[in-house]
């Protein structure tokens, strides 16, 4: 199976700051990478879908690249309504999906 | 409108099987592409993907769980029943179903509230 890793486990950063985070799949996924934001006690919300395309609605300080093994996640303006945990997940084609471990963002 | 909501128990037993049923509306598991899936949370920490129904009737399961969990499907109900049997603690979790709203790509873009579940003797 597929495993994801996601760096950093958490972070810290200031309002307005630039936040990247990233993920590794295990092998080649090509594009089939999305992000997840979940605050406390909801459930996941889509963001970015195959990598890089935003999901209707989502504010655009929201965005993605890579392909392949290697992919970053930016919220290029922080705020407040964005401290929450962030997941990206694979799909290959076909299951099983997995999900990787989540970065905590929070504000300093 | 799409919406999904979980139901089942709050507290099992060890080793007794766990029910769970996805009752969903605004969409048809029916209709080409769709798909729905159980995904779990434990306390505090990921998210781990457990089971896939297909609109075909197509299933599949977590590699590492796959001996212990049923995904079903009742499209005149609207509903996905997931089972899991010999239930532990360590799956005392938040169980979510999500969809897949067809297309090429695979992505969780509607979500349950979730239903904790607690496995405790």
């Amino acid at each position: 199976d597929i495993q994801m890793t996601q760096s950093p486990s958490s972070l810290s950063a200031s309002v307005g700051d630039r936040v990247t985070i990233t993920c590794q799949a295990s092998q080649d996924i090509s594009n089939y990478l999305n992000w997840y934001q979940q605050k406390p006690g909801k459930a996941p919300k889509l963001l970015i879908y195959d990598a890089s395309n935003l999901e209707t609605g989502v504010p655009s300080r929201f965005s993605g690249s890579g392909s392949g093994t290697d992919f970053t996640f930016t919220i290029s303006s922080l705020q407040p309504e964005d401290i929450a945990t962030y997941y990206c997940q694979q799909y290959d084609n076909l299951p099983p999906f997995a999900f990787g471990p989540g970065t905590k963002v929070d504000i300093k | 409108q799409v919406t999904l909501r979980e139901s089942g128990p709050a507290l099992v037993k060890p080793t007794q099987t766990l029910t769970l049923t996805c009752t969903f509306s605004g969409f048809s598991l029916s209709t080409s592409g769709m798909c729905v899936s159980w995904i779990r949370q434990p306390p505090g920490k990921a998210l781990e993907w457990l089971a896939l129904i297909d609109w075909d009737d197509d299933k599949y399961y977590s590699t590492s769980l796959k001996t212990r969990l049923t995904i079903s499907k009742d499209t005149s109900k609207n509903q996905v029943v997931l089972t899991m049997t010999n239930m532990d603690p360590v799956d005392t979790a938040t169980y979510y179903c999500a969809r897949i709203g067809g297309g090429s790509s695979n992505y969780f873009d509607y979500w349950g509230q979730g239903t904790l579940v607690t496995v405790s003797s």
